[in-house]
């Protein structure tokens, strides 16, 4: 039982550029989420999925595009990398709202 | 939407000492509230949560409370110790709308 793994861990891109970061739970949880970690502003929501085939924007989701097409595995992609995307992308899971979420070990990504 | 402020953003306390963080939210819709810490380098880990018909929570060394009136709640955290230094995020959230809001953040240091 891996819970929720990212994947890669590490990625620098130049601008312009494009990526997709890959979540995988392993967990049977219903709804995913995509945040990005920022000094001094927390975590913000990007996009967020409450079940296979489903997707909605959250907070900050322009520049982002996700997928959710198998249940274990939320995508988000990259389409043109800019340097205001430098940021953590952490994914997280949770079987019901208001339990807690359980997050992936995060993507640390930087834009040149 | 929802607006979450937390202070202090940093706190320095002796070991030993009780520990306080404080979170105020704006949408008086909002009926479910978590705390996370993240230790330097790891995901965001749920340590305690506390819903809208509960005044106060407690688990071990740590508690909640929220004040819905004021709409603000609070993180005790009691007889700190080292191990207790992190990042701590409050978050709150209407259950089942997906777009839980975090706080900024608060760096606890616990000084042996």
């Amino acid at each position: 039982n891996a819970g929720v793994t990212q994947t890669p861990k590490f990625r620098v891109l130049k601008t312009g550029q494009s990526m997709t970061l890959l979540c995988a739970q392993d967990m049977n949880h219903e709804y995913m989420y995509w945040y990005r970690q920022d000094p001094g502003m927390g975590l913000r929501l990007i996009h967020y999925s409450v079940g296979e085939g489903t997707t909605a924007k959250g907070e900050v989701p322009d520049g982002y595009n996700v997928s959710r097409l198998k249940k274990q595995n939320f995508l988000l992609g990259l389409e043109s990398a800019a340097p205001s995307q430098t940021s953590v992308y952490f994914c997280a899971s949770v079987l019901n709202p208001g339990a807690g979420y359980t997050f992936g070990s995060g993507t640390r990504l930087t834009v040149v | 939407g929802e607006n979450v402020e937390q202070h202090p953003s940093t706190l320095s306390v002796q070991e030993g000492d009780s520990a306080v963080i404080k979170c105020t939210y704006s949408d008086s819709a909002s009926n479910y509230f978590p705390w996370y810490k993240q230790e330097l380098g790891k995901r965001p880990q749920l340590i305690i949560d506390i819903r809208s018909n509960v005044g106060e929570k407690k688990d071990q060394r740590i508690a909640v409370t929220l004040n819905k009136t004021a709409k603000h709640f609070s993180l005790h955290i009691t007889e700190t110790q080292p191990e207790d230094s992190a990042v701590y995020f409050c978050a709150a959230t209407i259950l089942y709308n997906n777009d839980m809001r975090f706080g900024a953040g608060t760096r606890l240091t616990v000084k042996p």
